[in-house]
């Protein structure tokens, strides 16, 4: 059966510090890969997506990027963290048919 | 652009009874899929319900079930006798066949009354 990880689970971090969030999928090949950002109590936006090795769409222009480092890796970066940042972090997998959408567990960032 | 709405932000219901969560989308292509997402305090999201757009029949989930109407543009989400354990946030997202975004309303905050 497939899984999904991400970590850390929460992370607590200051401005202008950098970022590494993980995600990783396991029971599946080649799927499509997914970041999103949901404000307290609010919905979920979309960060990025990618449909496949070193493919990244960006969504909302930021101070965040993201990589594919592996085909079931999926890596969110930033090189400065503002307040802004602050947020859950969830990241999601699907394949084309689609199976899916399935999410990870998710990261709970503050930025102080 | 495609869009979903959600227009019950927030709901309450007595334990055991039946909900019905509205969602309408927008979109001028006939081949994509609908969802439903549960939320709850933990935050992990959860699939609860899937149907694919070329499908008639509604697709169904335990209590679960969803009410599909193509030409209008909707797709609610009806839980049945309903648990203290659904309380949670639903979402509605969609997707289209040709293209590989989520697209997620704003979603209904449920609370289930003891």
């Amino acid at each position: 059966s497939q899984t999904i990880h991400q970590w850390p689970a929460t992370l607590v971090q200051p401005v202008g510090s950098p970022l590494s969030l993980e995600c990783t999928v396991e029971g599946t090949s080649n799927p499509n890969l997914y970041w999103y950002r949901q404000a307290a109590g609010r919905g979920l936006q979309l960060l990025f997506y990618s449909v496949g090795i070193g493919q990244i769409s960006s969504e909302v222009p930021q101070n965040l990027s993201a990589s594919r480092p592996q085909d079931r890796q999926f890596i969110l970066s930033s090189k400065k963290l503002l307040l802004s940042d602050s947020g859950f972090y969830l990241c999601a997998w699907k394949k084309l048919d689609p199976t899916g959408p399935f999410f990870g567990p998710g990261t709970r960032l503050t930025v102080l | 652009a495609q869009t979903v709405t959600q227009s019950q932000p927030e709901m309450s219901v007595q334990e055991a009874e039946t909900v019905t969560l509205s969602c309408t989308y927008d979109t001028s292509e006939n081949n994509y899929y609908l969802f439903w997402y549960k939320q709850p305090p933990s935050r992990q999201m959860i699939l609860v319900i899937r149907q694919e757009a070329y499908k008639q029949q509604n697709a169904t989930e335990n209590r679960f079930s969803v009410n599909f109407q193509k030409a209008a543009k909707s797709f609610s989400l009806k839980i049945s006798d309903s648990q203290l354990g659904d309380t949670a946030m639903y979402f509605c997202a969609f997707i289209l066949n040709r293209d590989d975004k989520i697209i997620f309303g704003k979603g209904t905050r449920l609370h289930i009354l003891p």
